[in-house]
């Protein structure tokens, strides 16, 4: 089943603008990340923030997490028309019986118009 | 970090047939992980594949339809059964372990599969 819930399913700014994307999940997490998948093509790590940590920021990427409400955000400033794709957030956390496993939310589509 | 290429890239299959996937990591990998993306949705995990045991299957999903190997560290392999259209989806790898960068996971290219 999926951990976490999207929001929105779809996105579609102007270039330049910024986007902003949630994630909320269910349980307990090591960490949440967050990937860029292009046209159903491979998965691209993005950033990681732990559970422990309340923002992180590389380049035009900002995350902040809050695991008190057990959702985080992803805020992409600046878009570029080449930022077109889907975003997933994705918890990473221990599983019964042992071992890690990384559960995907919903995804994002996000369309960057010139 | 380590890379993982997984083959075939795509497929077409007709119903009733099965198709292996596999999977090699160019460094040892703790975990290995097999997802299912069905046209325009998420990934959602399939089984995780144990080295030198049986693979741990999600919910909903039965190791007769999805048999999964794990001979060793770097490799994996997961074979859809009895194919039917519904199976129409992309597949993916993924490893988890020392060298797997930043993220602890790394995935391979995906199989894109469509049952006629």
């Amino acid at each position: 089943s999926q951990q976490g819930e999207e929001d929105p399913q779809a996105l579609s700014i102007q270039e330049g603008e910024n986007a902003t994307m949630n994630c909320s999940y269910k349980t307990s997490i090591n960490n949440l990340q967050w990937y860029r998948q292009n046209s159903g093509r491979g998965l691209v790590h993005l950033i990681l923030i732990r559970s422990n940590e309340r923002e992180k920021h590389s380049g035009r990427l900002r995350v902040t997490l809050d695991t008190s409400k057990k959702s985080s955000s992803l805020l992409i400033t600046a878009s570029r028309a080449a930022d077109t794709a889907s975003y997933f957030c994705a918890t990473d956390a221990w599983r019964t019986g042992g071992g890690n496993k990384l559960t995907f939310g919903t995804g994002t589509q996000l369309k960057v118009e010139l | 970090s380590a890379v993982i290429s997984q083959k075939p890239s795509r497929d077409i299959c007709q119903r009733g047939t099965s198709l292996t996937i596999q999977c090699q990591v160019d460094s040892q990998v703790t975990m290995m992980f097999w997802y299912r993306q069905q046209p325009g949705q998420s990934l959602t995990l399939i089984a995780t594949a144990n080295q030198g045991s049986e693979a741990t299957y999600e919910s909903g999903f039965v190791i007769d339809k999805f048999p999964i190997s794990r001979p060793n560290l770097t490799f994996s392999t997961l074979t859809v059964s009895n194919m039917s259209p519904e199976d129409s989806s992309i597949y993916l790898c993924s490893g988890k372990g020392f060298g797997t960068g930043s993220s602890g996971y790394t995935f391979g290219s995906g199989t894109r599969l469509t049952v006629v």
